[in-house]
């Protein structure tokens, strides 16, 4: 088995601040994902990557930048964090070359901007 | 912009009790569904997934699969309290690679 680490685990940034998330996993896998999860509600997919160095924008990409300089770590930027944004930034992952992977999810951080 | 509908939106049901979660896509390209349940406070995990028109049971729960109406359904029967979850649906596109599309869930509360 594997596991995914996220850091920080509880974010606190002010209003306009660049706040930068972190994850980790030792699956191997390929392919790592960022999404937005906003208060009991569905994730948002902000930003994936299918291998090391590649980024491919999701849906909720304005207002954020991603970096993936290595397989096993996804960084994800807020660039002007927003005042009262409160979400839980998941990271996920999954192999490629199979068609109907599971994404394996990390426990999350939490975001609160002041 | 694909979209993924479920419903309802909440559901509470007695243990014991059966639950009944429903999800559409609006993407004719989808080609596989998934299941995803998520405790409070914790990340979502992979329940089921179908790609084949039908059904598939797993325990307690069975996933059906309409290819046609693109619409599939999660039935969990003799609900317990620890099914008490969050149920997300998410639906891959034709092509896409392996990027979910995920809805905005069924909140289920299963009452002793």
């Amino acid at each position: 088995g594997g596991i995914i680490t996220q850091t920080p685990k509880f974010l606190i940034g002010q209003e306009g601040q660049k706040l930068t998330l972190k994850c980790q996993q030792n699956f191997n896998h390929d392919t790592m994902y960022w999404y937005r999860q906003d208060s009991g509600k569905g994730l948002r997919l902000i930003y994936y990557s299918i291998t090391e160095n590649d980024l491919q924008k999701g849906d909720l990409s304005e207002g954020y930048d991603a970096s993936r300089e290595k397989k096993s770590s996804f960084s994800l930027t807020v660039t002007s964090a927003q005042k009262n944004e409160m979400a839980v930034f998941l990271c996920a992952s999954s192999p490629s070359g199979a068609n109907y992977a599971e994404q394996f999810f990390g426990p999350g951080t939490r975001l609160t901007v002041l | 912009q694909q979209k993924v509908q479920q419903s309802p939106e909440s559901l509470i049901v007695p243990e014991g009790g059966m639950a009944s979660l429903n999800c559409t896509s609006s993407d004719r390209n989808v080609d596989y569904f998934w299941w995803y349940r998520q405790h409070s406070g914790k990340s979502p995990k992979m329940l089921m997934s179908i790609f084949s028109n039908g059904e598939k049971e797993e325990g307690r729960f069975t996933v059906h699969l309409n290819k046609a109406s693109l619409h599939t359904s999660l039935h969990i029967r003799d609900s317990q309290p620890s099914d008490s979850a969050l149920y997300l649906c998410a639906a891959r596109g034709g092509g896409s690679g392996n990027k979910l599309i995920f809805g905005t869930g069924t909140l289920l509360s299963v009452k002793p």
